[in-house]
């Protein structure tokens, strides 16, 4: 069965630092999501990318969050400076319809 | 604005007996999904169980069964026969008007639950 795929499964990074958080949708589906879920807390949505671009963002989403499609496989996250609250599990997630398939997620711990 | 509540922190459940885990959901919505998933201590997220808001049926998926109460807005699963693999964190989630082209899911807090042999 298709799978979404994420690496690195854990990234350690210093505060401050860029990181780029990577996934591979399943390759018939046209809706795809980043989620995080801090230690022990609810999922929650960060945003959604449908026909090559953003079509909802959450609050937690701001200007130091981006997300590309570079070629047409490849969907990444990447936070430009980032912070001790930003570590989290990240969730990339896809659909054709529904339901949501997710991937095992990115472990992220700034230090 | 769509909610999800899950008023259940941790249950715990004998093997082999079945157990209903709470769900509750706000929404003006009047087309929308409700989902089940699970969250094994290895972390990643299994899809469980589906409802549509206009399904008359309730959803059933193996030992899964999702207890439907439009009324009362509410979306329990059920899982029969419990095993000692069902031990996880279960989440209920909630996406929005079908005519929306975001399919975000909103998630509840979570329930864990353990099942003791």
């Amino acid at each position: 069965e298709p799978e979404v795929t994420q690496t690195p499964s854990h990234q350690v990074t210093q505060m401050g630092q860029e990181v780029i958080l990577r996934c591979v949708p399943i390759s018939n589906h046209l809706y795809f999501y980043w989620y995080r879920q801090i230690l022990g807390q609810k999922v929650e949505f960060l945003v959604s990318f449908y026909n090559n671009e953003i079509s909802e963002k959450s609050e937690i989403f701001d200007d130091q969050f981006s997300v590309e499609r570079p070629d047409g496989s490849n969907f990444t996250l990447k936070i430009r400076s980032t912070k001790l609250e930003d570590s989290a599990m990240y969730f990339c997630a896809s659909s054709y319809n529904s339901p949501l398939h997710f991937g095992n997620g990115t472990r992220l711990t700034v230090t | 604005a769509q909610k999800i509540t899950q008023t259940q922190p941790g249950m715990f459940v004998q093997e082999k007996e079945a157990v209903t885990l709470d769900c509750t959901y706000d929404t003006s919505d009047q087309s929308y999904g409700l989902f089940w998933y699970k969250q094994p201590s290895s972390g990643e997220m299994i899809f469980l169980i589906y409802q549509g808001s206009y399904d008359e049926q309730n959803a059933t998926e193996g030992r899964y069964s999702l207890n439907f109460q439009k009324a009362r807005k509410s979306a329990n699963l059920v899982i029969s026969a419990s095993q000692l693999g069902d031990s996880a964190m279960y989440f209920c989630a909630m996406r929005g008007p079908f005519s929306s082209n975001t399919g975000k899911l909103i998630f509840g807090q979570g329930t864990t639950l353990q099942v003791k042999p």
